[in-house]
Order: structure tokens, then sequence, then C-alpha cells
């Protein structure tokens, strides 16, 4: 089955800086890949996802790459800001009707 | 619309005690999943269905049952509760089958075997 390794699992960042979290995936079937945020206390949510027919893909402060020759996406957070911080999921799908996750990166802002 | 709830948000158990974890979603998806989550192993598969009455494994399933009898409800049922299953579990939901879409996750329910 897919297996999906994520990196760093903690990365603190003065505000203002860049961020970026790396992931792997084992499975070349894999075709979507998703992005989630966990805020203290409560359940994960989407903040961005690419489809492998894509290489990137962009919403203000948050990107996201694929590289599918070497099985890795990454989340790019620009201009980080205190409430970015949180821990952030990626994930893969197997076989059609699953997602699997990778074991999360805590980021922390400092102002 | 309410989205994803659990419940309930915290419960505690004895060892060998059944329980059974309650979620429930009103935006008429489909595709429903339980995940555990667990300090440094980030949020694993238990359970998932595609729709009622049709429900398969994930990759942590052991000492865990689910059913699907309506399209809204997705129950998770501890059969003689564990240490081991102490955790924090997370209900989701999808509009169609999660591998390509969004999920929306319920705000958790922590559960404590002692």
């Amino acid at each position: 089955g897919e297996n999906v390794e994520q990196h760093p699992s903690t990365l603190s960042v003065q505000e203002g800086d860049s961020a970026v979290i790396k992931c792997t995936y084992s499975d070349s079937a894999s075709n979507y890949f998703p992005w989630y945020k966990q805020e203290l206390g409560k359940g994960p949510q989407l903040i961005i996802d690419i489809r492998s027919n894509v290489g990137e893909k962009k919403d203000q402060r948050i990107a996201v790459t694929l590289n599918k020759t070497a099985k890795h996406f990454s989340l790019h957070i620009t201009e980080t800001q205190p409430e970015d911080s949180a821990v952030y999921f990626c994930a893969a799908n197997q076989a059609g009707t699953a997602l699997i996750f990778g074991k999360g990166t805590t980021l922390s802002v400092s102002s | 619309n309410a989205g994803v709830t659990q419940t309930p948000k915290f419960q505690v158990l004895k060892t060998g005690q059944s329980m059974t974890l309650q979620c429930a979603q009103d935006m008429n998806h489909e595709y429903m999943s339980w995940y555990r989550q667990d300090p440094g192993m980030g949020l694993r598969l238990i359970h998932y269905s595609v729709g009622a009455g049709i429900t398969d494994q994930g990759e942590v399933p052991n000492g865990y049952n689910v059913s699907r009898s309506t399209t809204e409800d997705f129950p998770l049922r501890l059969l003689s509760a564990a240490p081991s299953q102490t955790s924090v579990y997370f209900c989701a939901s999808s509009s169609e089958v999660a591998a390509l879409n969004e999920q929306f996750f319920g705000p958790g329910t922590r559960l404590t075997v002692l």
C-alpha cells in the first residue's frame, strides 16, 4: 500500500519568513495530494490540494509543488504569520478509495 | 449545516468495556471514514464507507467495527477496549470518494482506556 513520509516533524520560523514542508510517497498510481492544517483541539481542515496532472498550485500565501518523477510534493508558506502556527499533514490517495496521511509537521511562527 | 458532528467529546473506559463513538453528517456525503490520531503517528485510517451498506478496512482496523445503515451516520464500535486504543478519534466525510476530494473532519473524540 501507499506510504507517505513527511519532513520535518517540527519547524520554527520567524514571522515573515517562509516555511517549507516536504513529503514523499511510494505508490506511483497516487494522483491526489492534499494538505491539511490542524489547529489545537480541532479537526484537520483542507488548505490546498494538487492533482497529478498539475506541477504547481498557488493560493495567496500558500503553494504546493509536485514532482511525479521523484514522487515528492511540498508545501510552501510565504510571509508566515503567528496564525499559521499549527500542525500540517500531507496525504496521498491509495487505491482510489482512501487517503494515507504523513505523520505531521508542527509549525511554530514566532513574532 | 452542522457539518460533521461527533459524540462524545471525551470518554474514559476501563479495559474490556465496549462503547460506540457516534458520527453524523448533514451534507449528504456518500463517503465517510474514521481515523485515529496518536502523538508522532499522524492520522491513521481505521475504517471507511463509500455509501450506505458498504464498509471496508483501513490501515488499523483491528479491535473496531463499523456499519453504515444510513447516509448520515457512521458509528465506530469498540468491542473490548484496550489501553492501546487510547487516542483521539476523528470522523470525516466527503461528497465523493475521498481519494479525490476534500474530506470534512469532525471535532474529534478523546478516548482514554484505563
